[in-house]
């Protein structure tokens, strides 16, 4: 079956530092890959999304992810972490139906 | 000007009733969505309508029974409620073909005592 995988489910980093939050997918395809970010006690929003076009991707709030085929991988990144950016991520990628498959989902802490 | 809105955000019930939630998207989308969220946090997708046709199942208990009197709205009802039952329930609308962003609501707790 089609998957995804994220690599750590907590991260923690220092308010200033890199984030990289990890995303592995299996597909014989280049597939529709999303970044979508949970805060407390709210819905999913979208991050960023790769179909296809550009394989480094920008999204809202600084964040943006590259897609590398020969690694399989799609990984998030922001230069510099905000207290605010502390939340869930999940990593998910779209098939038939515009189904999205996610991933187990990352707990990012952002620390003083 | 909620984009997709579920009712209610918040649900405690006791085990055997029915309960429903409501969803309503006014993005014009024409593919709705219900995911489950456990308490692990993980998401997996239940139900989709496209143009008011089902046209995902997963393998969800028949005690779920989706409803899509259009295709701004896609409700869930859900029979003889269990423990297991209790999750947050998040509805979904985007345009059916693949790669489209999907849109979600703010999710529905529902807590099964």
């Amino acid at each position: 079956a089609q998957s995804v995988t994220q690599l750590g489910s907590h991260v923690s980093v220092s308010e200033g530092a890199l984030v990289l939050l990890r995303c592995n997918y299996s597909s014989s395809v280049p597939p529709y890959l999303f970044w979508y970010v949970q805060y407390p006690n709210q819905g999913l929003q979208l991050l960023l999304k790769y179909t296809s076009a550009a394989t480094l991707v920008k999204g809202i709030n600084g964040f943006e992810a590259e897609f590398k085929k020969s690694e399989t991988s799609f990984h998030l990144t922001k230069p510099s972490a905000h207290m605010s950016d502390a939340a869930e991520y999940f990593c998910a990628r779209g098939g038939g139906g515009n189904k999205l498959t996610f991933g187990t989902g990352t707990q990012l802490k952002v620390e003083l | 000007d909620t984009a997709v809105s579920q009712t209610p955000k918040y649900l405690v019930t006791q085990m055997g009733n029915d309960k429903s939630i409501k969803c309503e998207q006014n993005l014009g989308h024409d593919t709705m969505y219900w995911y489950k969220q456990d308490s692990k946090k993980f998401l997996k997708i239940m139900f989709s309508y496209n143009n008011k046709e089902l046209i995902i199942n997963e393998t969800v208990p028949n005690r779920f029974s989706p409803k899509s009197p259009d295709k701004a709205h896609l409700n869930l009802h859900i029979n003889s409620l269990e423990l297991g039952d209790s999750a947050v329930y998040f509805c979904a609308s985007s345009h059916g073909d693949p790669g489209n962003t999907i849109y979600f609501g703010e999710g529905s707790w529902l807590t099964v005592v």
